[in-house]
């Protein structure tokens, strides 16, 4: 059972925007950078955003990350059928030490 | 770019020992401080951190897991392995070789994966 809650789906039509929470503890979220994932069915995950809120090269600016606390978000906007995936969080925990990910997001496009 | 190939048996027997090697290409196992490590993810299921090297430093395993596995490094054929234990039908997942970056503490995120190979536990 991951320590990371994540909403197990969420959804918008095309153009829209999603946000994606990933709570945690002050062990996890709350005292290490938290990195976000893309993963589609039959690839590898994606690195999306890392150290709270930043973004790989090559990863538009459409997606987002922020942390406050003990929670993470992911943004997405303008919402596109090629984000149709499963989104995951992730962070360091201190008490487990142990990498931990959340539970998945399933994005529809609608 | 970095890329990474995981290769191994697709199916074991239980009670027997998992053995995966993740071939490094694009860039040098022994250069920079990164780590390397292993994910995976069974059928249905979400990402399951497994372990991370910190290159000729230190090494961590995932607390559920760490009885059973154990993780090294070739520089000399610039790959590295996984090794897990006493498998059972709950080990069956997709396994990932992962770069990743961090502190000296742990890794903060992966950045380049492994396609991934399926391993079934199964008699």
């Amino acid at each position: 059972q991951s320590v990371l809650t994540q909403p197990p789906s969420v959804s918008a039509a095309p153009g829209q925007k999603v946000t994606i929470s990933c709570s945690g503890s002050s062990s996890n979220i709350g005292n290490n950078y938290v990195s976000w994932y893309q993963h589609l069915p039959g690839t590898a995950p994606k690195l999306l955003i890392y150290d709270n809120n930043k973004r790989p090269s090559g990863i538009p600016d459409r997606f987002s990350g922020s942390k406050s606390g003990t929670s993470a978000t992911l943004g997405i906007t303008g919402l596109q059928t090629g984000d149709e995936a499963d989104y995951y969080c992730g962070t360091w925990d201190s008490s487990l030490s142990a990498y931990v990910f959340g539970t998945g997001t399933k994005v529809t496009v609608l | 770019q970095l890329q990474l190939q995981e290769s191994g048996p697709g199916l074991v027997k239980p009670s027997e020992t998992l053995s995966l090697t993740c071939t490094v290409s694009g860039g040098s196992i022994s250069v920079g401080s990164y780590y390397w490590g292993w994910i995976r993810q069974p059928p249905g299921k979400g990402l399951e951190w497994i372990a991370s090297m910190f290159y000729s430093a230190s090494t961590y395993y995932n607390p559920s897991l760490k009885s059973r596995v154990t993780m090294s490094v070739d520089p000399s054929t610039n790959q590295f392995s996984l090794k897990l234990s006493s498998v059972t039908a709950a080990d069956t997942a997709v396994y990932s070789c992962v770069h990743g970056d961090g502190s000296f503490y742990s890794p903060f995120y992966f950045d380049f994966w492994g396609q991934g190979t399926l391993v079934t536990v199964s008699s």
